[in-house]
């Protein structure tokens, strides 16, 4: 079946400008975690989200990030204001149940991820 | 959140066993082990994970420490599509799990 999907693949934008990094998660999948990867480092975890609710956004760098999934599904992460700093590739990951008890250890699956360079 | 020490990176001869260490001193009862590898321009997939005892799948097996503060990940003949990052990780089932930790991960180069 599907997988999770990521797009754009690739996006090169002008520091100051907003974009919007989508995931498509696998379908009828509960939980859905966005994370960020810097060259040469392991993912960063970001926020996490239990269908609509973000239940977890500690990760996120600064007010200028900012995520949702407003029916469950597809999630968006926004980056305003975007600086040099937010160049990485960012990631998504679905799994199939609640992240909560021993289903937090469900297998998660991750997207190709953005890559985003910023100017 | 206990964190995980792997080397910076292994080599490996292709079609010989590679054992990737990681070491989780600080591991809670409720800590479950998992390994994940990301091949290049991919995001990363899941391999195997464990609780406490020894684990077996298609991919690979997981070897558990008795007292759990180390586990090695056996991948028993390397391929050169193993070259990867492996990274190990631990989630803890009993704080809900969700916020997991990658540290840099072993980076596995396979030689032909």
């Amino acid at each position: 079946g599907a997988g999770v999907s990521q797009s754009p693949r690739y996006k090169v934008a002008k520091r100051g400008q907003d974009v919007a990094l989508r995931c498509d998660p696998i379908s009828g999948h509960v939980s859905l975690f966005w994370y960020q990867q810097a060259l040469g480092q392991g993912p960063e975890f970001l926020t996490y989200f239990q269908n609509e609710a973000q239940l977890d956004k500690s990760g996120l760098p600064s007010d200028r990030f900012f995520a949702e999934r407003p029916e469950g599904s597809v999630s968006t992460l926004k980056i305003q204001r975007t600086q040099q700093e937010d160049s990485a590739v960012y990631l998504c990951a679905s799994s199939s149940r609640a992240s909560i008890g021993v289903a937090s250890t469900d297998t998660q699956y991750f997207g190709p991820g953005t890559r985003l360079t910023v100017l | 959140d206990a964190k995980t020490t792997q080397p910076n990176s292994m080599e490996s001869n292709e079609e010989e066993p590679v054992h990737l260490p990681c070491n989780h001193s600080t591991i809670s009862g409720t800590d479950y082990i998992h390994w994940y590898r990301q091949l290049p321009s991919q995001g990363p997939e899941y391999v195997i994970h464990g609780l406490t005892s020894n684990v077996n799948n298609r991919m690979a097996s997981l070897a558990i420490a008795e007292d759990r503060k180390s586990s090695t990940l056996i991948l028993h003949r390397a391929t050169l599509r193993d070259a990867a990052v492996y990274y190990c990780i631990l989630r803890d089932s009993n704080t809900g799990g969700f916020k997991t930790i990658f540290g840099a991960g072993t980076r596995l180069f396979v030689k032909a």
